[in-house]
């Protein structure tokens, strides 16, 4: 098993760019997750999964947007990159509380 | 509104010796608490969690206590290994009232151990 896949892992946007960052698990998990972590803080949610066609906010939405086609795909959307989006995105999965990182996307907004 | 906190951003611990990290939190409705593990430049790694209704779980070096009165969690490391150097993130969850918030973590800013051979 690969577990928790992210592409790309590095990325420079300029402002108003847009861009999908993909993930993918091979675990057969229902849910999945986005966090960003900005430097010297914790992971703040910013959309989640609980199955195929259901997702939902979480914490910090704004300018993202998510999609959920398959059981195994999240790509999480940036529609119109800015500088406050500049952060390390880490998509994970679980089957019930213990959630499964993948190696985390470095994104950064100039 | 920070739920989960760690206030220390940073702890030095020798070999051998036991690592102690701690991580408060503020809403009473957390019922599940895990702790994560994180190399620079990978994502984070599950390391060992604890239901609300037990107040010790032990696997191998690593113990966690919760005291629900306190809101307060520990981990225990012992022996420290040099490899044990990381950042160690607490993440707490808890059921929304209809049942469907399964899982969603709110985490802690995570404290940096370094274990010194």
């Amino acid at each position: 098993n690969a577990g928790v896949t992210q592409t790309p892992k590095f990325r420079i946007l300029k402002i108003g760019q847009s861009m999908t960052l993909q993930c993918a698990q091979d675990m057969n998990h229902n849910y999945m997750y986005w966090y960003r972590q900005d430097p010297g803080m914790g992971l703040k949610l910013i959309y989640y999964s609980v199955g195929a066609g259901i997702t939902d906010k979480g914490e910090v939405p704004n300018g993202y947007n998510v999609s959920r086609s398959t059981t195994e795909d999240f790509p999480l959307r940036l529609e119109l990159a800015a500088p406050s989006q500049t952060s390390v995105y880490f998509c994970a999965s679980s089957l019930r509380d213990t959630q499964y990182f993948g190696p985390g996307t470095r994104l950064t907004v100039l | 509104d920070q739920q989960v906190k760690q206030n220390s951003p940073s702890l030095s611990v020798q070999e051998g010796r036991i690592s102690i990290l701690n991580c408060d939190y503020t809403n009473s409705m957390f019922d599940y608490f895990l702790w994560y593990k994180k190399y620079p430049a990978e994502g984070p790694t599950f390391l060992i969690s604890i239901s609300s209704i037990k107040d010790k779980n032990e696997d191998g070096r690593f113990t966690v206590f919760l005291n629900k009165s306190a809101k307060h969690l520990s981990l225990h490391i012992v022996p420290s290994q040099p490899g044990d150097s990381a950042v160690y993130f607490c993440a707490a969850s808890a059921w929304d009232a209809g049942g469907t918030s399964y899982g969603k973590l709110t985490f802690g800013q995570g404290t940096i151990l370094t274990v010194h051979p």
